[in-house]
């Protein structure tokens, strides 16, 4: 069984601070590996699609890297606000082959306090 | 609006009914994929479809679930019998192609069973 993993599960800062969230995958028959947020009663938003060992990408105070050959990847929020609260998910794309489905982890949920 | 859009938002049935949700997709992909999420877990895979044809589903896919994509527009998400175990947020996301292009999601249907 495939597993993406993410910690932590839950996080809680307090507003101007700094967080990263980490997201663990399977090194081996690598293709892509996407991040998502998702506020509540919202449509998850795609944040990220990377597929290259050492990519770096961002988003305004959202960045994210990633290691295909020890299989993780860290998203990084600088300066967090209140309208950052959301549960950030990651998803292998077209894992070992697959047509396109994405095998989700299990979130980080980001509760930003004012 | 030109993202995915879903419907209805929310459904509370009965055990032993048949319910039908419908998704829209951004007018020009050709993928859309149905995602399944339970209380804390990550969205799980359900089915995909390239234009009309479904393509590959999922073992969660059980025979009491069918999906069709008519004319390889719109499509739904049909439970029959539904059971307790069906509650859940049925996700439905689309894409241009395959490979690592993002897929774009709708807001989901949550559905209860009681």
């Amino acid at each position: 069984i495939l597993n993406v993993e993410q910690s932590p599960q839950s996080l809680h800062v307090q507003e101007g601070d700094s967080t990263n969230f980490t997201c663990s995958f399977p090194s081996s028959n690598f293709y892509a590996l996407h991040w998502y947020r998702w506020e509540t009663a919202k449509s998850p938003e795609a944040l990220f699609v990377m597929t290259l060992n050492g990519d770096e990408k961002k988003k305004g105070r959202i960045s994210a890297t990633l290691n295909t050959k020890e299989g993780y990847s860290y998203l990084y929020i600088k300066g967090s606000q209140p309208e950052d609260s959301a549960t950030y998910l990651c998803a292998l794309g077209n894992y070992g082959g697959s047509q396109g489905n994405l095998i989700f982890g299990k979130g980080t949920k980001l509760s930003v306090k004012p | 609006d030109t993202g995915v859009s879903q419907n209805p938002r929310h459904k509370i049935t009965k055990r032993g009914q048949n319910v039908t949700f419908r998704c829209d997709p951004i007018s020009e992909h050709n993928r859309l994929y149905w995602y399944r999420q339970t209380l804390g877990q990550g969205p799980e895979f359900l089915t995909y479809f390239q234009n009309e044809a479904q393509l590959e589903k999922s073992r969660l896919l059980s025979d009491r679930f069918s999906a069709e994509r008519p004319k390889g527009s719109f499509s739904t998400l049909e439970i029959q019998r539904t059971e307790q175990g069906d509650s859940a947020m049925y996700l439905c996301a689309s894409s241009l192609v395959a490979g690592q292009e993002t897929q774009y999601f709708g807001p989901g249907t949550r559905l209860l069973v009681l």
